[in-house]
Formats: C-alpha cells, structure tokens, sequence
C-alpha cells in the first residue's frame, strides 16, 4: 500500500518566477494538508484540503495557493518566488478522526 | 503556537533507554498527545499516541501523567537509527485538527 506521494523531490527555481508541487494522498485518505519547515525549524501550517475545499489555513500569505482533485491528489502553487520560500514542503494526508501520515517532502531552493 | 514545551537536544548511548520528556500543562480533556519522529530530510513518521493511559507498541512507550501535564517518549533500546529530532503534540482528534509542530528535541544516539 503506498504511502504519500510528492513529487518533485528536488526543484530549484529563481526568485519571481513561479512553482507547483503535487501530492497524492495515503490509499484511503481524503483530507490532505502542506506544511513547510525552514532549516532547523519544526514544519509551519500552510493549509488543509477536504471535499476540494480549503478547510484551514495557517499564516502564510496569498501567494501560496492550492487545489485538490476529486481523486484527493493536491498540489501546492507558491507565485512570486522569494528567497524566503527555500524549504522543505511537506504534504501529509488523512482520514478524519485518525492519524496523519507524511511525505518525503520537495525540498525547494530559490536562488 | 504549539502547546508543548520540549528540551532542544538530548544524548543517548546505543542500546540504553532514551526517555523523551514533554510539558503540555495546558492539555485540555479531549485533547490526545501524539508523537512523531523526523530523520534527517525525511518526512515526520508516526510513532505513538494516547489520552491518559500508557501505551505501548513496537515502536516506543508512552507514559502520561495522572494529570495529562506531561508525558515521556521511551525507546527500550536505542539505536544509531533512532537519531533522530522528535516532536511532541497535542492534537484534538474530532473534526480535522491540524498538527502544530514545536521545534521538537534532537535525539543523538552514540556508539
């Protein structure tokens, strides 16, 4: 049973420019949420998807975006690229009422 | 802002008991403590949760007090595998509450 999904592993992107990462949900999850954790730093709230809506958001500017699919996948768009956007993102699925299981995460570097 | 406090960093020697500790003074009743464990640039794993019993599973035990103010990680017997920074969390399980990282305590197992 394969566990969550991110793709790209590794992106390097120019500040301005714009990126896309994409997740594909544990089997059985509806419910996917992105994290992103800077260097040294435990993983920040971004936002949370169910039924295709954003559920939740953390403190994160409008330039970071989402969408989910009806088959639960989502992805992650971040517009205007900064510096500052150089992490880890992580996406993590689940099923309401249960655990949370994480992806490898897309480790972006803006330069 | 995370409800747990966590010290930054503890050693252990391989083969010895690590026991983790975590402050979450104001737990509220329905609110379940959860652990999580990240590898270096690997995705936060799922070890053990509980409410106000020990549990205890392949992985890991955790032990809570009678008060559910603090609780303590342990592994048995740590490996060199088990270097690793560990995350304490209170989470309420009903709806879809997200998880809220602190910065976690870096875990160095020694030969």
């Amino acid at each position: 049973d394969a566990g969550v999904t991110q793709s790209p592993t590794h992106l390097i992107k120019t500040r301005g420019q714009q990126v896309t990462l994409r997740c594909s949900p544990k089997s059985g999850h509806d419910t996917v949420s992105w994290y992103q954790q800077a260097l040294g730093q435990g993983p920040q709230f971004i936002f949370q998807y169910y039924e295709e809506e954003e559920r939740q958001r953390g403190n994160f500017p409008d330039r970071f975006s989402g969408h989910q699919f009806p088959n639960y996948s989502s992805e992650l768009n971040v517009n205007a690229l900064l510096l500052g956007d150089s992490a880890l993102y992580l996406c993590a699925s689940s099923a309401a009422g249960g655990g949370y299981t994480f992806g490898s995460g897309t480790r972006l570097t803006v330069v | 802002d995370a409800k747990t406090t966590q010290p930054p960093s503890m050693d252990c020697a391989e083969g010895r008991a690590a026991n983790l500790p975590c402050n979450h003074s104001t737990i509220s009743g329905n609110e379940y403590v959860y652990w999580y464990r990240q590898i270096h640039s690997q995705g936060p794993q799922y070890i053990i949760h509980g409410l106000k019993n020990n549990e205890t599973n392949e992985m890991a035990s955790l032990i809570i007090t009678e008060d559910r103010k603090s609780s303590t990680l342990i592994l048995p017997h740590a490996t060199l595998r088990d270097t690793a920074v560990y995350y304490c969390i209170v989470r309420d399980l009903t709806g879809f509450q997200k998880l809220v990282f602190g910065t976690g305590t870096r875990l160095l197992v020694s030969p």
